[in-house]
C-alpha cells in the first residue's frame, strides 16, 4: 500500500514564525501536492511537484513556498505565518500514470 | 477552467436507506472524476474513479456512482447505508486535456442515523 506521511498531525505557532511542514511518501511517486483544507471550501491546491526540484504554483501560493530535494520529500514552507494560514494542510502524491491520489493525515496547524 | 459543485452540506439517511451524494462537474475537455472520503481528523481516502468505459463504477465499501455526461454528474450511491459510512465526502475532476491537477468540491457531510 501506499503511504504518504506527514510529519506532524497538530502545530501550535505563534504569527511570524517560519514554519516547517514535511511530506513523505514511499511508492516512489513523481508527483505531490499540498493542499490547505478549509470548512466549506474543500480542498485548495497551494503548490505540487512534478519531479525532484520542480515546483509549480496552484491556486493559492501567496505566502507559501516549497522544496522538493528528493524524490520522496515535499516540504511546504511558511515564510512567516500569519493567522490566516491557521487550516487543516494534506499532501498527496500520485503515481505519473496513474490517475488518483494518495494522502497523507493531515496536519492541523494552528498560528496564534 | 474546471470547477466542482456538491450541492448539498448535509446529507442525512437512516440506517439501512440507500444513499445518494451528489455531484457536477465542469471542464473543458473530457474529465476523469473521483470520490474521496474523510474520516475525523484523517487525511482523505479513495474511494472510486471514473476514467472511460462503462458509466457505473463500483468502489471500496459497497460504494458506486454513475457517470452521465450529459448532465455534467457523477453522484455517488450506496443501497444500504450503514452508520459506519458517516464522513465527509468530496467529488473531484481532472481534466485530462489539462494537466496534473485535480479540483475538489466543498465537500459533503453524510450522517447515517441509527
Amino acid at each position: 500500500d501506499v503511504k504518504v506521511t506527514q510529519s506532524s498531525r497538530y502545530l501550535v505557532k505563534r504569527t511570524g514564525e517560519k514554519v516547517f511542514l514535511e511530506c513523505v511518501q514511499d511508492m516512489d511517486h513523481e508527483n505531490m501536492f499540498w493542499y490547505r483544507q478549509d470548512p466549506g471550501l474543500g480542498l485548495r491546491l497551494i503548490y505540487f511537484s512534478y519531479d525532484v526540484k520542480m515546483k509549480e504554483k496552484g491556486d493559492i501560493p501567496e505566502g507559501y513556498s516549497v522544496s522538493r530535494e528528493k524524490k520522496e520529500r515535499f516540504s511546504l514552507i511558511l515564510e512567516s505565518a500569519s493567522t490566516n494560514q491557521t487550516s487543516m494542510y494534506l499532501c498527496a502524491s500520485r503515481h505519473q500514470v496513474q490517475d488518483e491520489q494518495f494522502f497523507g493525515p493531515g496536519t492541523r496547524l494552528t498560528v496564534l | 477552467a474546471q470547477s466542482v459543485a456538491q450541492p448539498e452540506d448535509q446529507v442525512n439517511v437512516a440506517e439501512g436507506n440507500p444513499l445518494t451524494v451528489k455531484c457536477t462537474y465542469s471542464v473543458s475537455g473530457n474529465p476523469y472524476l473521483f470520490w474521496y472520503v474523510q474520516y475525523p481528523n484523517r487525511g482523505l481516502q479513495f474511494l472510486l474513479k471514473y476514467i472511460t468505459g462503462d458509466n457505473l463504477v463500483k468502489g471500496s465499501y459497497g460504494f458506486e456512482a454513475e457517470f452521465n455526461k450529459s448532465q455534467t454528474s457523477f453522484h455517488l450511491k450506496k443501497p444500504s447505508a450503514l452508520v459506519s459510512d458517516s464522513a465527509l465526502y468530496f467529488c473531484a475532476v481532472r481534466d485530462r486535456n489539462y494537466g496534473q491537477n485535480f479540483v475538489f468540491g466543498p465537500g459533503t457531510r453524510l450522517s447515517v442515523l441509527p
